[in-house]
């Protein structure tokens, strides 16, 4: 079965500092990866995903995420973070059905994410 | 095109009670998931149907919970006496067929909070 896995249960970063929440993956084939973020009392948002191609995907609100294959990673990154960008974030992945066509989200433990003023 | 929408927002429910949360998938989505999150934890997923069928209940808990997509209306997930500990978030997602592709991300609700007395 397909897994993500985030080993961080919380970063902390100054305001206009860069931030990296990690993510690693376990799956058989291709990956195909996902980030959300949660805020308070809300639903998950989608932020961006990696099906193929380049390996630096960019996203929604100046968040981009790099796949490297060989460290089976999908770190999600941003250059500047904002006080705005606390929040939940999940890493997911794709775990294929058993039927053709079926296919389910397997989402990873979360890490939270402070931007300090 | 309203984005999938869950009701109540709120429930609160005495042990023993029964539970009834609705899922109205985005238009043109024909996969519904329902994930559960508990307090300071991850999503937790528990069930995948297209309409008039489980795909997958592997997070399912044996007893008390069901789950259906009718051909017609909202998904259903059902708690029968329900007790203090599924108090929790519980989300929807829906997503759209892609074939055996299943490269586009999921759409959540806001969710449903359920809180047993």
């Amino acid at each position: 079965a397909q897994s993500v896995a985030q080993p961080e249960d919380q970063v902390n970063v100054a305001e206009g500092n860069p931030l990296t929440v990690k993510c690693t993956y376990s799956v058989s084939g291709n990956p195909y990866l996902f980030w959300y973020v949660q805020y308070p009392n809300r639903g998950l948002q989608f932020l961006l995903k990696y099906i193929t191609g380049d390996n630096l995907v960019k996203g929604s609100y100046g968040f981009e995420a790099e796949f490297n294959k060989s460290q089976t990673s999908f770190h999600l990154k941003k250059p500047s973070a904002l006080v705005s960008d606390s929040a939940l974030y999940f890493c997911a992945v794709r775990d294929i059905g058993a039927a053709s066509g079926t296919y389910k989200y397997i989402f990873g433990t979360g890490t939270r994410l402070k931007v300090l003023a | 095109n309203a984005g999938v929408m869950q009701n109540p927002r709120h429930l609160v429910r005495r042990r023993g009670q029964e539970a009834r949360l609705r899922c109205s998938p985005m238009k043109g989505h024909s996969h519904v998931y329902w994930y559960r999150q508990l307090p300071e934890e991850g999503l937790k997923f528990m069930v995948y149907l297209q309409k008039e069928n489980i795909i997958d209940e592997s997070g399912m808990p044996k007893e008390r919970f069901s789950a259906e997509f009718p051909k017609e209306g909202p998904s259903i997930l059902r708690i029968q006496q329900v007790v203090r500990g599924d108090s929790a978030a519980y989300f929807c997602a829906s997503s759209p067929t892609t074939g055996t592709l299943g490269g586009t991300e999921a759409f959540f609700g806001q969710g449903t909070r359920l809180t047993v007395v």
